[in-house]
């Protein structure tokens, strides 16, 4: 979906770095979210937001902090105290009780 | 909160069989279920979805029943073709805030030629 824009699509890091993995949506959406998926696994919530300058902790929220600054934009930064970085993230938006439409995901590496 | 469970996690159908996925959710109040489909390396792209107010929808060759005494909803495709080789997500919003969603471990789908 051409309206969320999840850059960079690769990312590799150093253990013990912070990354900010970013997404941007001009589909006037009120919610984003940040999801989790691992290889074979289905999606774990790690942050939503429903407003800006507002936001909540989803499922697994340890190691991960965000912000919601602008209503187009929630970038995720994954910190050195999450223990198990390596994984694909998708954000993803909606309209308040609409279906998420989700971005291309961004796959972070950390070695 | 809201757990959600599906069922199978792989399956395997011939071109033309029908393809069933299950999914079991635990909040009783949960009143949205939509299903994704999600392509190798790609993102989940809403496929269908139902509300609780409904038993049955369809769209074209795609179907999802709702049994809400039962908490549990499926997911059902016909006339499989190979284009429908992917992994699909089941999920249910709890009651407790918005449209939270929570989703299946999800099932792998592979239709042989």
């Amino acid at each position: 979906d051409g309206g969320i824009t999840q850059s960079p699509k690769y990312l590799f890091r150093k253990e013990g770095q912070n990354v900010t993995l970013s997404c941007e949506q001009n589909l006037n959406h009120d919610a984003m979210y940040w999801y989790r998926q691992d290889p074979g696994q289905g999606l774990r919530l790690i942050y939503y937001s429903q407003i800006v300058n507002d936001f909540q902790k989803g499922d697994i929220a340890e190691g991960y902090s965000v912000s919601r600054e602008k209503k187009e934009s929630f970038p995720l930064t994954v910190t050195s105290a999450q223990k198990n970085p390596t994984a694909f993230y998708l954000c993803a938006s909606s309209a308040l009780g609409g279906p998420l439409h989700f971005g291309n995901g961004t796959r972070l590496t950390v070695t | 909160g809201e757990n959600v469970e599906q069922h199978p996690s792989t399956l395997s159908v011939q071109e033309g069989d029908s393809a069933v996925i299950k999914c079991t959710y635990s909040d009783s109040a949960s009143n949205y279920f939509p299903w994704y489909k999600q392509e190798l390396g790609k993102r989940p792209q809403l496929i269908i979805d139902i509300r609780s107010n409904v038993g049955e929808k369809k769209d074209q060759r795609i179907a999802v029943t709702l049994n809400k005494t039962a908490k549990h909803f499926s997911l059902h495709i016909t006339e499989t073709q190979p284009e429908d080789s992917a992994v699909y997500f089941c999920a249910a919003s709890g009651s407790d805030a918005g449209n939270m969603l929570t989703f299946g471990g999800g099932t792998r789908l592979m239709v042989k030629p």
